[in-house]
């Protein structure tokens, strides 16, 4: 199994250009999620899906979307971006996202600059 | 609401001393703790977890952690640093929102290991 993966690893962007940050796992789990993490603040949740169809907003969500329209997929996009949202980006997934004992698996991780 | 906090941004020790990571929490009945682990250009990677049963819950690499109720603690040890624990550790609280697990990561506290 690959596991969580996300592409790409690094991208720079200038302010007021769009773009999407892929995520794709392979655990057939029901629940993913994307954080983004600053120096200090730990992660923070932007997003969350608990099943295909089925999205809902996290801690700080303004200024992404997302849809989920597999249970593999769930990208990320930034409509409009800022330099604000200068930061790393994780997708993470989980098996149910009903269990409150369940681990959650991250990917790599992307590095997003906006210039 | 779930809080965590973590004492110490930043804790560096020698190879071969007793590391110590601090968390405390805040949570409704019962708490669900975990303890994840980010090396360096990498995503987060379970440690270990408490969930019920016994306080004292052993993790990889060594690692372990007790649940101290009346402490309101999670605090994270290893008997003997190694340079290859050098990376960023992060405790978190897991509970439920709306009928989905909602987790909240701590800050994280980076670990140094000096040779």
């Amino acid at each position: 199994n690959a596991g969580v993966t996300q592409t790409p690893k690094f991208q720079v962007l200038k302010t007021g250009q769009s773009m999407t940050l892929q995520c794709a796992q392979d655990m057939n789990h029901e629940y993913m999620s994307w954080y983004r993490q600053d120096p200090g603040m730990g992660l923070r949740l932007i997003h969350y899906s608990v099943g295909a169809g089925i999205t809902d907003q996290g801690e700080v969500p303004n200024g992404y979307n997302v849809s989920r329209s597999t249970t593999e997929d769930f990208p990320l996009r930034l409509l409009s971006a800022a330099p604000s949202q200068t930061s790393v980006y994780f997708c993470a997934s989980s098996y149910s996202g009903t269990g409150s004992t369940d681990t959650q698996y991250f990917g790599p991780g992307t590095r997003l600059t906006v210039l | 609401a779930q809080s965590v906090t973590q004492l110490g941004s930043h804790v560096s020790v020698s190879e071969g001393a007793l590391v110590l990571l601090r968390c405390n929490y805040s949570s409704s009945v019962p708490p669900y703790l975990f303890w994840y682990v980010q090396y360096p250009n990498q995503g987060l990677q379970l440690l270990l977890k408490y969930t019920t049963g016994a306080t004292l819950v052993k993790g990889i690499n060594g690692f372990e952690a007790e649940f101290k109720k009346s402490e309101t603690s999670f605090h994270l040890t290893k008997p003997s640093a190694h340079m290859s624990d050098a990376a960023e550790y992060f405790c978190a609280v897991s509970g439920h929102s709306g009928g989905y697990q909602k987790v909240t990561f701590g800050t994280g506290t980076k670990l140094q290991v000096i040779p």
